[in-house]
């Protein structure tokens, strides 16, 4: 089945080490990608996007993701995490022929130790 | 901007019982609107499209008997849980796209408990 996958559940950091979290996705054709993330207690919120251009997307709080076609992935990064990005980050895939709709990948709870 | 409430934000109510959860987009008209249920630790998984003056369009699995939506208008959709049981005890969210953007934001969410 075509689907979102996020290989890392639980992600454990120090403050000021980088940070990469693995978004791959099995459908062909033209994608829309997302990376959300959901800090406790809060909502989504959108940290970046991916339709078409640059595949290296900058988003908010210093946060980038790599759109690769031919690796069918959207890795985010981020060089040096603090202990407020501990939250969890959700992958998103608006797959081709999609009214819209969005697949989520299953989250990945990341925890930065002070 | 862009941003999208939820009430209530929490509810506990006994079975057999229905349940009403309001979505209305603040600064934005939403033409559709979308329904996601996220159990404990797990993904946000979509229950159903809403579209303002139309039928919601559910996805596979769904009961669309249980779960009533309504889009009355272009900044509120409604979800109603009828007859709700414990097994619907859930995380419900919603979140609703500007009419000529691709992005959805997101409710703050509702938690039903189901006693």
């Amino acid at each position: 089945a075509q689907s979102v996958s996020q290989h890392n559940h639980h992600v454990i950091l120090s403050e000021a080490a980088s940070l990469e979290l693995g978004c791959n996705y099995s459908y062909g054709g033209t994608v829309n990608l997302f990376w959300y993330v959901q800090y406790p207690g809060q909502h989504l919120q959108l940290l970046l996007k991916y339709f078409s251009g640059d595949p290296l997307v900058k988003g908010i709080k210093g946060f980038e993701a790599e759109f690769i076609k031919s690796k069918f992935s959207f890795n985010l990064r981020k060089p040096s995490v603090q202990w407020s990005d501990t939250a969890e980050y959700f992958c998103a895939v608006k797959p081709p022929g999609s009214a819209r709709q969005l697949t989520f990948g299953s989250g990945t709870q990341l925890t930065v130790l002070p | 901007g862009a941003v999208v409430s939820q009430h209530p934000s929490r509810v506990i109510c006994k079975s057999g019982t229905s349940v009403k959860i309001e979505c209305r987009s603040l600064d934005f008209q939403a033409t559709t609107m979308f329904w996601y249920r996220q159990f404990p630790k797990q993904s946000l998984m979509l229950m159903a499209t809403s579209n303002e003056g139309s039928k919601a369009t559910y996805e596979q699995g769904v009961e669309k008997d249980k779960f009533l939506i309504n889009h009355a208008s272009l900044t509120l959709s409604t979800l109603t849980v009828t007859s709700a049981h414990p097994e619907d005890s859930s995380f419900y969210i919603c979140s609703a796209l500007p009419g000529s953007e691709d992005t959805q934001y997101f409710g703050p969410g509702t938690r039903l408990t189901v006693l």
